[in-house]
């Protein structure tokens, strides 16, 4: 059974920086793009960042690019997202996703998702 | 930057046929996909690659995409499918659509 776990957010501060973390397990870790996708209260889906199986093709958001990256372990299955320069914008349920796919492409698909991680920037 | 845009709402009696559109500039010749989100749950994919369903997606559950419009399929609807649903595709980055609440009267 695929599970993926997120961890690392928290309540922080305009400005502040925050890492998101993302433990994968049930599959070959190597061969998928995994990606985070956010969703702010009450609102729709924004896919974050994505990050192909062998971290060759990296994307982000515009939202995002320049603040937020996107990294992974493979042998620790694992998956991060460092988050600097936060703002209440960036408020949001942090979803980790695996794709069905190992590149990061015009076709990607999100087949597995974690419960989420709740980031809250707030003074 | 590219926008697909849903109807906030659809509504639906039990039984019935659900069809719930999306809509972007020339969205036929990218793929769609579409996620389900009851709530309080994280997001499940229920159609790729326009028309494909995952593993232990229900047969009631299609898609089409053509033109500007893909349009998700629920047949004989059934409680369980309230939920929000998004389209997605791919224009130099991942697209959500805004979501559609659909309501099972």
């Amino acid at each position: 059974e695929v599970q993926l776990v997120e961890s690392g957010g928290g309540l922080v501060q305009p400005g502040w920086s925050l890492r998101l973390s993302c433990a994968a397990s049930g599959f070959t870790f190597d061969d998928y793009a995994m990606h985070w996708v956010r969703q702010a209260p009450g609102k729709g889906l924004e896919w974050v960042s994505g990050i192909s199986w062998k971290s060759i093709t990296i994307g982000y958001a515009g939202s995002v690019k320049g603040r937020f990256t996107i990294s992974r372990n493979n042998p620790k299955k694992s998956l991060y997202l460092q988050m600097n320069n936060l703002g209440p914008e960036d408020t949001a349920l942090y979803y980790c996703a695996k794709d069905i796919a190992g590149e990061i492409t015009g076709d990607n698909n999100f087949d597995n998702w974690g419960q989420g991680i709740l980031v809250t920037v707030s003074s | 930057s590219y926008e697909l845009t849903q109807p906030p709402s659809v509504s639906v009696s039990p039984g019935q046929t659900a069809s719930i559109i999306c809509s972007g500039d020339k969205l036929g010749d990218k793929y769609a996909s579409w996620y389900q989100q009851r709530s309080g749950q994280s997001p499940v994919l229920v159609i790729f690659q326009d028309s494909k369903r995952p593993s232990g997606i229900p047969e009631r559950f299609s898609g089409s995409n053509s033109g500007n419009t893909a349009t998700l399929t629920i047949s004989g609807t059934q409680a369980i499918d309230e939920a929000d649903y998004y389209c997605q595709a791919w224009d130099s980055s991942v697209v959500f659509g805004g979501g559609t609440k659909l309501t099972v009267l």
